[in-house]
């Protein structure tokens, strides 16, 4: 069965850091293009970043470049995101997302991983 | 940054009935623009594509239509389970890819 499996939240204090893996069993990594998307409690979803499929062109929401980076192990099919610098406004559920096609129609979903940034 | 928004916010219906969800863009997204089921305390799945497209295994009841700044989702003959939050989500600007923040259709 092909699935995304998000790890790595947890509670962290403003300004510290954390690091998110997104793994595709299922999945040949070079062959998809996963994206992050967050969602705030009681909020609408928002896009987060994406590594698109050359392994090296990133692009990131304003509210997190900087802040945030994206990498890939192709040889462990996995994503990570590297958060620094963290905010209270941060906290949200974190999802890795397929796009459907070239499109960024997000047909498959991970389970999410929960990040609260709290003192 | 495109703004997506959703209206109403929340709608109360009856199961049985049929309801219209509408989602406008700031700009035009052309026809780049998905829908999204989310029942709380799961992820969102993908209903509608392309505006129009139904995803895999999305039942006939779904449907959308629309283009450049305004669309709409119809949910012919609603069932219990689809009372959910809907959002709508444009792919066709980066910066980035915006989703609207959501319809609630709760039960009348």
């Amino acid at each position: 069965e092909v699935q995304l499996v998000e790890s790595g939240g947890g509670l962290v204090q403003p300004g510290g850091s954390l690091r998110l893996s997104c793994s595709a069993p299922g999945f040949t990594f070079n062959d998809i293009t996963i994206h992050w998307v967050r969602q705030a409690p009681g909020k609408g979803p928002e896009y987060v970043a994406v590594l698109r499929n050359d392994g090296h062109t990133a692009l990131y929401a304003d509210s997190v470049r900087g802040r945030f980076s994206i990498s890939r192990d192709n040889s462990k099919n996995t994503l990570s995101l590297q958060m620094r610098s963290l905010r209270p406004e941060d906290t949200a559920v974190y999802y890795c997302v397929k796009a459907r096609g070239n499109s960024a129609a997000f047909d498959l979903w991970g389970q999410g991983t929960g990040v609260i940034v709290s003192s | 940054e495109i703004v997506m928004t959703q209206s109403p916010a929340t709608l109360s219906v009856s199961p049985g009935e049929r309801v219209t969800l509408a989602c406008r863009a700031s700009q035009s997204v052309g026809r780049n623009l998905a829908w999204y089921q989310q029942i709380p305390g799961q992820a969102p799945s993908l209903l509608i594509y392309g505006a129009s497209s139904r995803a895999t295994g999305i039942p006939a009841r779904f449907s959308g239509s629309g283009s450049g700044t305004e669309f709409t989702l119809t949910i012919n003959s609603l069932q219990s389970e689809d009372f959910a939050i809907y959002f709508c989500q444009q792919y066709n600007n980066w910066p980035p890819y915006s989703f609207g923040q959501g319809t609630k259709l709760e039960i009348k």
